[in-house]
Protein backbone atom coordinates (compact mmCIF):
# COMPACT_ATOMS: atom_id res chain seq x y z
CA UNK A 1 0.00 0.00 0.00
CA UNK A 2 1.08 3.59 -1.29
CA UNK A 3 2.14 5.60 1.68
CA UNK A 4 0.69 9.09 0.99
CA UNK A 5 -1.81 8.85 -2.33
CA UNK A 6 -3.04 11.61 -4.10
CA UNK A 7 -5.31 11.73 -7.27
CA UNK A 8 -2.96 12.86 -9.63
CA UNK A 9 -5.39 14.65 -11.93
CA UNK A 10 -5.30 16.98 -13.88
CA UNK A 11 -7.93 19.00 -12.58
CA UNK A 12 -9.43 21.46 -14.70
CA UNK A 13 -11.16 24.31 -13.18
CA UNK A 14 -12.41 27.46 -14.20
CA UNK A 15 -11.24 30.70 -12.88
CA UNK A 16 -13.42 31.88 -9.72
CA UNK A 17 -14.57 28.17 -8.86
CA UNK A 18 -13.76 26.55 -5.61
CA UNK A 19 -11.76 23.42 -5.93
CA UNK A 20 -11.37 20.88 -3.21
CA UNK A 21 -9.07 17.23 -3.17
CA UNK A 22 -7.95 14.97 -0.76
CA UNK A 23 -4.81 13.20 -0.02
CA UNK A 24 -4.84 9.97 2.43
CA UNK A 25 -1.74 8.53 4.49
CA UNK A 26 -1.21 5.14 5.44
CA UNK A 27 0.44 5.58 8.96
CA UNK A 28 -1.83 6.19 11.90
CA UNK A 29 0.82 7.22 13.98
CA UNK A 30 1.20 10.49 11.97
CA UNK A 31 2.01 13.44 13.57
CA UNK A 32 2.13 16.37 11.20
CA UNK A 33 0.58 17.15 7.59
CA UNK A 34 1.35 19.61 4.89
CA UNK A 35 0.76 20.80 1.42
CA UNK A 36 3.41 21.71 -0.66
CA UNK A 37 2.89 23.91 -3.95
CA UNK A 38 5.33 23.40 -6.88
CA UNK A 39 5.30 25.20 -9.96
CA UNK A 40 6.28 23.89 -13.28
CA UNK A 41 10.22 22.68 -13.18
CA UNK A 42 10.28 24.89 -10.13
CA UNK A 43 10.94 23.51 -6.44
CA UNK A 44 8.25 22.32 -4.00
CA UNK A 45 7.75 24.99 -1.28
CA UNK A 46 5.72 24.99 1.65
CA UNK A 47 1.85 26.02 0.92
CA UNK A 48 0.32 25.73 4.79
CA UNK A 49 0.50 23.35 7.69
CA UNK A 50 -2.54 21.21 8.29
CA UNK A 51 -3.65 21.69 12.24
CA UNK A 52 -6.13 19.08 13.34
CA UNK A 53 -9.27 21.50 13.97
CA UNK A 54 -8.24 22.75 10.13
CA UNK A 55 -6.75 25.85 9.60
CA UNK A 56 -7.27 28.85 6.81
CA UNK A 57 -4.95 31.17 5.11
CA UNK A 58 -6.77 33.43 2.77
CA UNK A 59 -8.82 31.55 0.21
CA UNK A 60 -7.20 28.50 1.25
CA UNK A 61 -8.32 26.27 3.85
CA UNK A 62 -6.57 23.07 4.78
CA UNK A 63 -8.49 20.30 7.09
CA UNK A 64 -7.42 16.96 8.70
CA UNK A 65 -9.59 14.02 9.57
CA UNK A 66 -7.47 11.22 11.36
CA UNK A 67 -10.17 8.48 11.69
CA UNK A 68 -10.68 8.59 7.70
CA UNK A 69 -6.47 9.15 7.74
CA UNK A 70 -7.14 12.06 4.76
CA UNK A 71 -6.07 15.54 4.81
CA UNK A 72 -7.94 17.80 2.50
CA UNK A 73 -6.97 20.89 0.67
CA UNK A 74 -9.78 23.64 -0.90
CA UNK A 75 -9.31 26.70 -2.86
CA UNK A 76 -11.65 29.07 -2.94
CA UNK A 77 -11.97 31.86 -5.61
CA UNK A 78 -9.20 30.79 -7.67
CA UNK A 79 -7.30 32.34 -9.78
CA UNK A 80 -5.08 31.77 -12.76
CA UNK A 81 -1.61 31.81 -10.50
CA UNK A 82 -3.10 28.61 -8.39
CA UNK A 83 -2.14 26.54 -11.66
CA UNK A 84 0.40 24.06 -10.31
CA UNK A 85 1.13 20.93 -9.01
CA UNK A 86 -0.09 20.34 -4.66
CA UNK A 87 2.08 17.54 -3.11
CA UNK A 88 0.93 16.09 0.11
CA UNK A 89 3.17 15.72 2.91
CA UNK A 90 3.17 13.73 6.08
CA UNK A 91 5.18 13.22 8.51
CA UNK A 92 5.63 9.58 8.95
CA UNK A 93 9.06 8.45 11.19
CA UNK A 94 10.87 5.14 10.50
CA UNK A 95 9.26 4.91 7.08
CA UNK A 96 12.24 5.90 4.99
CA UNK A 97 11.68 9.36 4.80
CA UNK A 98 14.88 10.67 6.23
CA UNK A 99 15.61 12.43 9.21
CA UNK A 100 12.58 14.51 9.78
CA UNK A 101 10.21 11.85 8.52
CA UNK A 102 8.39 13.76 6.16
CA UNK A 103 6.65 11.60 3.14
CA UNK A 104 5.80 13.21 -0.39
CA UNK A 105 2.98 12.80 -2.34
CA UNK A 106 3.69 11.97 -6.27
CA UNK A 107 0.79 15.37 -6.32
CA UNK A 108 -2.14 16.60 -7.84
CA UNK A 109 -2.23 18.58 -11.03
CA UNK A 110 -4.56 21.36 -10.97
CA UNK A 111 -4.96 23.84 -14.19
CA UNK A 112 -7.02 27.10 -13.58
CA UNK A 113 -8.48 27.81 -16.95
CA UNK A 114 -10.18 31.25 -17.97
CA UNK B 1 20.35 34.91 2.68
CA UNK B 2 20.58 32.54 -0.13
CA UNK B 3 18.57 29.65 1.23
CA UNK B 4 19.45 26.44 -0.81
CA UNK B 5 21.59 26.74 -3.95
CA UNK B 6 22.18 23.65 -6.36
CA UNK B 7 25.29 23.53 -9.24
CA UNK B 8 24.84 22.93 -11.74
CA UNK B 9 21.42 23.48 -12.87
CA UNK B 10 21.36 21.89 -16.24
CA UNK B 11 24.17 18.67 -17.01
CA UNK B 12 24.34 16.01 -20.13
CA UNK B 13 25.98 13.34 -19.69
CA UNK B 14 27.15 10.33 -21.61
CA UNK B 15 27.00 6.96 -20.11
CA UNK B 16 29.26 5.92 -17.86
CA UNK B 17 30.47 9.52 -17.13
CA UNK B 18 31.00 10.65 -13.44
CA UNK B 19 30.08 13.93 -11.82
CA UNK B 20 29.02 15.62 -8.55
CA UNK B 21 26.01 17.86 -7.80
CA UNK B 22 26.70 20.64 -5.82
CA UNK B 23 24.29 21.60 -2.68
CA UNK B 24 24.86 24.51 -0.02
CA UNK B 25 22.34 26.10 2.52
CA UNK B 26 23.04 29.25 4.26
CA UNK B 27 19.89 28.90 6.62
CA UNK B 28 21.93 26.56 9.58
CA UNK B 29 20.17 23.48 9.34
CA UNK B 30 21.47 20.32 10.72
CA UNK B 31 19.48 17.67 8.03
CA UNK B 32 20.11 17.65 4.38
CA UNK B 33 18.23 15.72 1.62
CA UNK B 34 18.80 14.61 -2.27
CA UNK B 35 15.56 13.98 -3.77
CA UNK B 36 15.14 12.44 -7.97
CA UNK B 37 12.15 13.51 -9.19
CA UNK B 38 10.81 11.64 -12.23
CA UNK B 39 7.08 12.20 -14.08
CA UNK B 40 4.52 10.43 -12.49
CA UNK B 41 7.01 9.25 -9.62
CA UNK B 42 7.11 12.14 -7.35
CA UNK B 43 9.69 12.55 -5.27
CA UNK B 44 12.07 9.78 -3.98
CA UNK B 45 14.79 10.14 -1.27
CA UNK B 46 18.24 9.24 -2.53
CA UNK B 47 20.36 10.15 0.30
CA UNK B 48 19.89 12.04 4.17
CA UNK B 49 22.31 13.75 5.92
CA UNK B 50 20.92 14.21 9.82
CA UNK B 51 24.13 15.85 11.10
CA UNK B 52 27.24 16.63 9.54
CA UNK B 53 29.35 13.98 9.81
CA UNK B 54 26.06 11.47 8.95
CA UNK B 55 24.74 10.16 5.82
CA UNK B 56 22.02 7.40 5.51
CA UNK B 57 20.43 5.80 2.66
CA UNK B 58 17.05 6.60 1.29
CA UNK B 59 14.63 5.13 -0.86
CA UNK B 60 16.61 4.76 -3.81
CA UNK B 61 20.55 4.83 -3.13
CA UNK B 62 22.23 2.62 -5.89
CA UNK B 63 24.19 4.29 -7.99
CA UNK B 64 25.02 7.36 -6.04
CA UNK B 65 27.29 8.32 -3.22
CA UNK B 66 26.87 11.15 -1.24
CA UNK B 67 29.60 13.61 1.14
CA UNK B 68 28.47 15.70 4.02
CA UNK B 69 31.43 17.99 3.69
CA UNK B 70 30.20 20.51 6.42
CA UNK B 71 27.50 21.81 8.03
CA UNK B 72 26.87 23.94 4.96
CA UNK B 73 26.88 21.39 2.07
CA UNK B 74 26.14 18.33 0.90
CA UNK B 75 27.15 16.60 -2.73
CA UNK B 76 25.51 13.74 -4.23
CA UNK B 77 28.19 11.38 -6.92
CA UNK B 78 27.29 9.93 -9.43
CA UNK B 79 30.19 7.68 -10.79
CA UNK B 80 28.80 5.51 -14.01
CA UNK B 81 25.96 7.23 -15.33
CA UNK B 82 23.27 5.64 -16.95
CA UNK B 83 19.95 6.35 -19.14
CA UNK B 84 18.06 5.51 -16.21
CA UNK B 85 19.39 8.89 -13.87
CA UNK B 86 18.17 11.18 -16.21
CA UNK B 87 16.01 12.95 -13.66
CA UNK B 88 15.79 16.35 -11.75
CA UNK B 89 17.41 16.36 -9.21
CA UNK B 90 16.65 18.42 -5.64
CA UNK B 91 18.83 19.15 -2.59
CA UNK B 92 16.35 20.07 0.75
CA UNK B 93 17.47 21.00 4.04
CA UNK B 94 14.95 21.01 7.09
CA UNK B 95 14.48 23.27 10.18
CA UNK B 96 12.08 22.42 13.08
CA UNK B 97 8.78 23.88 13.73
CA UNK B 98 6.95 24.85 16.56
CA UNK B 99 5.52 21.90 17.87
CA UNK B 100 8.53 19.50 16.88
CA UNK B 101 7.87 19.24 13.43
CA UNK B 102 9.54 20.03 10.26
CA UNK B 103 9.46 22.59 7.00
CA UNK B 104 12.11 21.61 4.10
CA UNK B 105 13.57 23.90 2.23
CA UNK B 106 14.32 22.99 -1.69
CA UNK B 107 16.97 24.05 -3.93
CA UNK B 108 16.07 24.93 -7.79
CA UNK B 109 17.02 21.79 -8.78
CA UNK B 110 19.53 20.02 -11.50
CA UNK B 111 18.13 18.70 -14.51
CA UNK B 112 20.58 16.05 -15.65
CA UNK B 113 20.26 14.26 -18.77
CA UNK B 114 22.34 11.10 -19.28
CA UNK B 115 22.58 9.79 -23.10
Amino acid sequence: RKEVEQDPGPFNVPEGATVAFNCTYSNSASQSFFWYRQDCRKEPKLLMSVYSSGNEDGRFTAQLNRASQYISLLIRDSKLSDSATYLCVVNMLGSGGGADGLTFGKGTHLIIQP
Amino acid sequence: NAGVTQTPKFQVLKTGQSMTLQCAQDMNHNSMYWYRQDPGMGLRLIYYSASEGTTDKGEVPNGYNVSRLNKREFSLRLESAAPSQTSVYFCASSEVLAGGSYEQYFGPGTRLTVT
